[in-house]
């Protein structure tokens, strides 16, 4: 079992509807969750980060986690096709040097 | 948000012929680099760690002898791909954490390098 897991998709959806990515894990000791946007051939680009449990919201974006469940979210309102994208989430342990583990990143499509 | 970028953009090489790329903070010093591969597909694959002034920290499975990391200043960081090989073919981004941005652990990505070994 790996540590981070994310469907990969590609999930389509149309203009304006409310996108749900999701992320589970198995390492209890995660406590930084985050969300990477990564376009086609671009370096992923922080979205949203989130210490321990509960909400979090900027703008259309807001990210869940659950830490009971090993489980974290991310939601999108109003979708646009400029959020076609690759969404990566990542989380680490406290301590020692942070590095985050990654998931595989779960396509995205809004059509117009 | 800071800056990181990359050089090349893109690289096609011949088989066996080294390659470097070049990872710069634009806007902050960093700490530590980090690079990463990444196939299609998949997800970004830790290779090493680097400090400023230290040796890289090599991820189980990379050869240090293959991939050789210099981070010579708090705004550098190269990854030289040597002899390489058709199988080097990938995405290659590096990331940098910033000294003032410890408490958030931030990572800031650079935009990639699409290396293509014929």
């Amino acid at each position: 079992q790996k540590e981070v897991e994310q469907d990969p998709g590609p999930l389509s959806v149309p203009e304006g509807a409310i996108v749900s990515l999701n992320c589970t894990y198995s390492n209890s000791a995660f406590q930084y969750f985050m969300w990477y946007r990564q376009y086609s051939r671009k370096g992923p680009e922080l979205l949203m980060y989130t210490y321990s449990s509960g909400n979090k919201e900027d703008g259309r974006f807001t990210a869940q986690v659950d830490k009971s469940s090993k489980y974290i979210s991310l939601f999108i309102r109003d979708s646009q096709p400029s959020d076609s994208a690759t969404y990566l989430c990542a989380m680490s342990e406290p301590g020692g040097s942070y590095i985050p583990t990654f998931g595989r990143g779960t396509s995205l499509i809004v059509h117009p | 948000g800071a800056v990181v970028s990359q050089h090349p953009s893109r690289v096609i090489c011949k088989s066996g012929t080294s390659v470097k790329i070049e990872c710069r903070s634009l806007d902050f010093q960093a700490t530590t680099m980090f690079w990463y591969r990444q196939f299609p597909k998949q997800s970004l694959m830790l290779m090493a760690t680097s400090n400023e002034g230290s040796k890289a920290t090599y991820e189980q499975g990379v050869e240090k002898d293959k991939f050789l990391i210099n981070h010579a200043s708090l705004t550098l960081s190269t990854l030289t791909v040597t002899s390489a090989h058709p199988e080097d073919s990938s995405f290659y981004i590096c990331s940098a954490r910033a000294l003032e941005r410890l408490v958030n652990n931030e990572q800031f990505f650079g935009p990639g390098t699409r290396l293509t070994v014929l």
